[in-house]
């Protein structure tokens, strides 16, 4: 079936460092990729999204990429703060099959060292 | 994703026993959705409706049922036949099946016995 890979699985970044994570998907038809960030214990919050008629996106200190060519994506956060601290999922589009409309990656633990 | 509750907040069962996790949302979203979310893991599709009075399998359907007589609401049934089923329980909603956003709700922790 179709699905997301999402590296790296774990990442530990210095106060003010950037942090990126990369994501690949299957589907060739996929057309929206958000990003959600999950706090201990909480719901998973959708943070930015992108849709596959734009390259690039950012908000603040958080921006995402788009390769369609390359069928990739990546979510970077510039300036990193402790209370970036939090596992970061991807998610693509789907149409059908035993997944709903979307299909998430496996996550991302990001620890940021004050 | 203010508009999505689900109760309790932690639920304790003993094995043997089904029990009902509830989902409503007041946000008019026509699709609805659950994932059943392990320590340190991804979230794993159970059970989704695209609309009232239908619904599919996920990627493990086994062990548990749904129903969805309101576009409201969506609760899901955890039965004795699930094995193990101590986990974070997330419901989520969006507009439609289309490529579109998921609104997560707050989760239901259930631990058994």
């Amino acid at each position: 079936g179709e699905n997301v890979e999402q590296h790296p699985s774990t990442l530990s970044v210095q106060e003010g460092d950037s942090a990126v994570i990369k994501c690949t998907y299957s589907d060739s038809a996929s057309n929206y990729f958000p990003w959600y960030k999950q706090e201990l214990g909480k719901r998973p919050q959708l943070i930015i999204d992108i849709r596959s008629n734009v390259g690039e996106k950012k908000d603040q200190r958080i921006a995402v990429t788009l390769n369609k060519t390359a069928k990739h994506f990546s979510l970077h956060i510039t300036e990193t703060q402790p209370e970036d601290s939090a596992v970061y999922f991807c998610a693509a589009s789907f149409k059908g099959g035993s997944q709903g409309n979307l299909i998430f990656g496996k996550g991302t633990k990001l620890s940021v060292k004050p | 994703d203010g508009g999505i509750t689900q109760s309790p907040k932690y639920l304790f069962r003993k094995e043997g026993q089904n029990v009902t996790l509830s989902c409503e949302q007041n946000l008019n979203h026509d699709a609805m959705y659950w994932y059943r979310q392990d320590p340190g893991q991804g979230l794993r599709l159970i059970y989704y409706s695209q609309i009232v009075n239908d619904f599919q399998k996920g990627d493990i359907a086994e062990g548990y049922s749904v129903s969805r007589e309101k576009k409201e609401s969506f609760p899901l049934t955890v039965t004795s036949a699930q094995k193990n089923p101590t986990a974070f329980y997330l419901c989520a909603s969006s507009t439609s099946l289309t490529a579109d956003t998921q609104y997560f709700g707050p989760g239901t922790r259930l631990t058994v016995l």
